[in-house]
């Protein structure tokens, strides 16, 4: 079974531009979380996305954002790009209603972007 | 308040010793669960034990047992004899029945198993 797949590994953008990055979940999972790692931190909750729909946001501003697809794959913008953006993102997915808290998330191996 | 509270920033162990990495948590919630992921250079979030709010026994999987005291509000992650591969970062976690899917996650422990 394929785990969660993330693209691209690196990515490297400049202040001002729009970054997206890209999750696959795992075959039969229909939720897809985005965290965001900053150096030294830990995992800030972004956004979740069930079926399709936005269901959660954490506290971040309006440029980031994102959709899911009918394949239940999702995508993160970031728009206007800041230096404080550049961080590890990670995706993970789940499948709602099966008793699953007890396996905790499957994770990818992340995005790591830099804003220069 | 912080929903989760690692007071360790760094940790070592001697290879083959046994390892405590703390963790409490703040909740008001009567249905939660107590998660702790290992995160290696790599990046990758690895799953490593699972703790219910209910469950009256400490869990455990393999060398990793979960010290769960309720009351105090505590999760401890005990590691018993660390090899080096266990050197990585440690997040402890929580999910709460009531206020969504996400996972609260503290700032992390990092631990370096000493040959």
């Amino acid at each position: 079974e394929a785990g969660v797949t993330q693209s691209p590994t690196h990515l490297i953008k400049t202040r001002g531009q729009q970054a997206t990055l890209r999750c696959s979940p795992i075959s039969g999972h229909t939720s897809v979380y985005w965290y965001q790692q900053a150096l030294g931190l830990g995992l800030q909750f972004l956004l979740w996305y069930d079926e399709g729909e936005e269901r959660n946001r954490g506290n971040f501003p309006p440029r980031f954002s994102g959709r899911q697809f009918p394949n239940y794959s999702s995508e993160l913008n970031v728009n206007a790009l800041e230096l404080e953006d550049s961080a590890l993102y990670l995706c993970a997915s789940d499948s709602q209603g099966l008793g699953t808290w007890a396996y905790g998330y499957t994770f990818g191996s992340g995005t790591r972007l830099t804003v220069v | 308040a912080q929903k989760i509270t690692q007071t360790q920033p760094g940790m070592f162990v001697q290879e083959k010793e046994a390892v405590t990495l703390d963790c409490t948590y703040d909740t008001s919630d009567q249905s939660y669960g107590l998660f702790w992921y290992k995160q290696p250079s790599s990046g990758e979030m690895i799953f490593l034990i699972y703790q219910g709010s209910y469950d009256e026994q400490n869990a455990t999987e393999g060398r990793y047992s979960l010290n769960f005291q309720k009351a105090r509000k505590s999760a401890n992650l005990v590691i018993s004899a660390s090899q080096l591969g266990d050197s990585a970062m440690y997040f402890c976690a929580m999910r709460e029945d009531n206020t969504g899917n996400q996972f609260y996650f503290g700032t992390g422990t990092s631990l370096t198993v000493i040959p």
